[in-house]
C-alpha cells in the first residue's frame, strides 16, 4: 500500500499570512495526487487534482505543486473560511489511500 | 447538477449486515465509477472499494471479505453491503464519483452529504 504523510498534523496562523502543506508519498506516484478540504460535518471538497492542476469554483488562492513523492498545497494568503482539515490523496495506485490530514487553525 | 445521496440506517446492531444506497442524478453510473469511502470519528478517509462504469467492482483487501457493491442502473443506484459489523465500524459512510483524465483515476470531485452509522446494541 502506499503510505501518505501529511505535516505538520497541526499548523496555527493568522488570516493573510500564506503557508505551505506538505504530504509526502511512500514511493514514486508521479502526480497521481489530489487535495481536500473538510469543514467540520461537511464532506470533503476536492481543491487541487494531479499534484497541480485547479479545479472550477475554488479560489485561485490555493494551488499544489510536487511530483514523485513531495508534494505542497499552498494558500496565498488565509481567509476565515478556510480555516479546516487539509487531506491529500493517492489515486497512483488502485488502492486509494489519504493521508492523515493537516488541521489549519487559527492562532 | 451531479448529486449523490446516501441512505440507509443510521443504527447497527453488532455482528449484523450494514446496507447503504447511493441514488446520484446529473450523470450516469454507466459512464462514471462510483465509490464508497468511510470515515471514522476524528480520522481519516478510507477507501472501501469501488463499482466501475462497466459494472465491475474492487475492494479495498481490509474490507474484501466482507464488502460487496452493486448497483441497479435503472435506479441510478449503488449499494452497500457489509456484514459482520462491529463498534470499529461506526463511522460516516459516503458515496462519490470520480472521471478518469489522461493523467489517471481523478480525484473525487462530487461527494454525497454522508450518512452517519453506529454500530451498538
Amino acid at each position: 500500500n502506499i503510505v501518505l504523510t501529511q505535516s505538520p498534523a497541526t499548523l496555527s496562523v493568522t488570516p493573510g499570512e500564506s503557508v505551505s502543506l506538505s504530504c509526502r508519498a511512500s514511493q514514486n506516484i508521479r502526480t497521481g495526487i489530489h487535495w481536500y478540504q473538510q469543514k467540520s460535518n461537511e464532506s470533503p471538497r476536492l481543491l487541487i487534482r494531479f499534484a497541480s492542476q485547479s479545479i472550477s469554483g475554488i479560489p485561485s488562492r490555493f494551488s499544489g505543486g510536487g511530483s514523485g513523492t513531495d508534494f505542497t498545497l499552498s494558500i496565498n494568503g488565509v481567509e476565515s473560511e478556510d480555516f479546516s482539515i487539509y487531506y491529500c490523496q493517492q489515486t497512483y495506485s488502485s488502492l486509494y489511500t489519504f493521508g492523515p490530514g493537516t488541521k489549519l487553525e487559527l492562532k | 447538477q451531479v448529486q449523490l445521496k446516501e441512505s440507509g440506517p443510521g443504527l447497527v446492531q453488532p455482528s449484523e449486515t450494514l446496507s447503504l444506497t447511493c441514488t446520484v442524478s446529473g450523470f450516469s453510473i454507466t459512464s462514471s465509477s462510483v465509490h464508497w469511502l468511510r470515515q471514522q470519528s476524528g480520522k481519516s478517509l478510507e477507501w472501501m472499494g469501488r463499482m466501475w462504469s462497466d459494472g465491475k467492482t474492487s475492494y479495498n483487501s481490509v474490507f474484501i471479505s466482507r464488502l460487496s457493491i452493486n448497483r441497479d442502473t435503472s435506479k441510478s443506484q449503488v449499494f452497500l453491503k457489509m456484514n459482520s459489523l462491529q463498534t470499529e465500524d461506526t463511522g460516516t459512510y459516503y458515496c462519490a464519483r470520480n472521471l478518469y483524465y489522461y493523467s489517471g483515476d481523478g480525484g473525487f470531485d462530487y461527494w454525497g452529504q454522508g450518512v452517519r452509522v453506529t454500530v451498538s446494541s
